[in-house]
């Protein structure tokens, strides 16, 4: 079956922009969870979504946010982009919430901030 | 989450077993240890999770030592294909909210 698919895959913006990025979960999978990687930070938890409702948060300011729609795909907005926001977004899909054995991860959007 | 400590980096040669240790002092009694792997330019892979019980599956070994500070993931006949970086993460088991660490990059050699 196919797996977690992002789009787009790659994406530059300069500072102040705003940005969208998509992520559609295997089907059956109605928790999607979103990650950022940097080189000096490592991956860092964004928030998850579970039935269209944010079910935890990491610690990033309110210019992140994240929606799920009814058939479980997901978008993350970044607005008001700072050059720290420079990274590759990973979205991971899992039937349940809190499952991280079942999550699986999607190839990333790897954006970069001018 | 507790944290863990890692090897920045570590070598094996192809065919023999890697082992890849992590620390855990601070974990506590109802976190899990799960290890993911990332292979350049690709998402996480899970490999494992236990909580103080060893466990073994198709890809790996984990042992966890008895008082639960440490565990160590052994991958028993290490392939070129498993060159990546390896992360060790604790965690209390259905909750979401985590993050990784720098994990260990190894480099398995012919």
């Amino acid at each position: 079956k196919a797996g977690v698919t992002q789009t787009p895959r790659y994406l530059i913006k300069t500072r102040g922009q705003q940005v969208t990025l998509s992520c559609s979960p295997i089907s059956g999978h109605r928790s999607v969870s979103w990650y950022q990687q940097t080189p000096g930070q490592g991956l860092q938890f964004l928030f998850e979504y579970f039935s269209e409702t944010q079910r935890n948060k990491g610690n990033f300011p309110g210019r992140f946010s994240g929606r799920q729609f009814s058939n479980s795909r997901s978008e993350m907005n970044v607005s008001t982009l700072e050059l720290g926001d420079s990274a590759l977004y990973l979205c991971a899909s899992s039937r349940t919430p809190g499952g991280l054995e079942t999550q699986y991860f999607g190839p990333g959007t790897r954006l970069l901030v001018l | 989450d507790a944290k863990t400590t890692q090897p920045t980096s570590m070598d094996c040669a192809e065919g023999r077993a890697a082992n890849l240790p992590c620390n855990h002092s601070t974990i506590s009694g109802n976190e899990y240890v799960y290890w993911y792997r990332q292979i350049h330019s690709q998402g996480p892979q899970y490999i494992i999770h236990g909580l103080k019980n060893n466990e073994t599956n198709e890809m790996a070994s984990l042992i966890i030592t008895e008082d639960r500070k440490s565990s160590t993931l052994i991958l028993p006949h290490a392939t070129l294909r498993d060159t990546a970086v390896y992360y060790c993460i604790v965690r209390v088991e259905g909750y979401s909210t985590l993050t990784f660490g720098k994990g260990t990059m190894l480099l398995v050699s012919p």
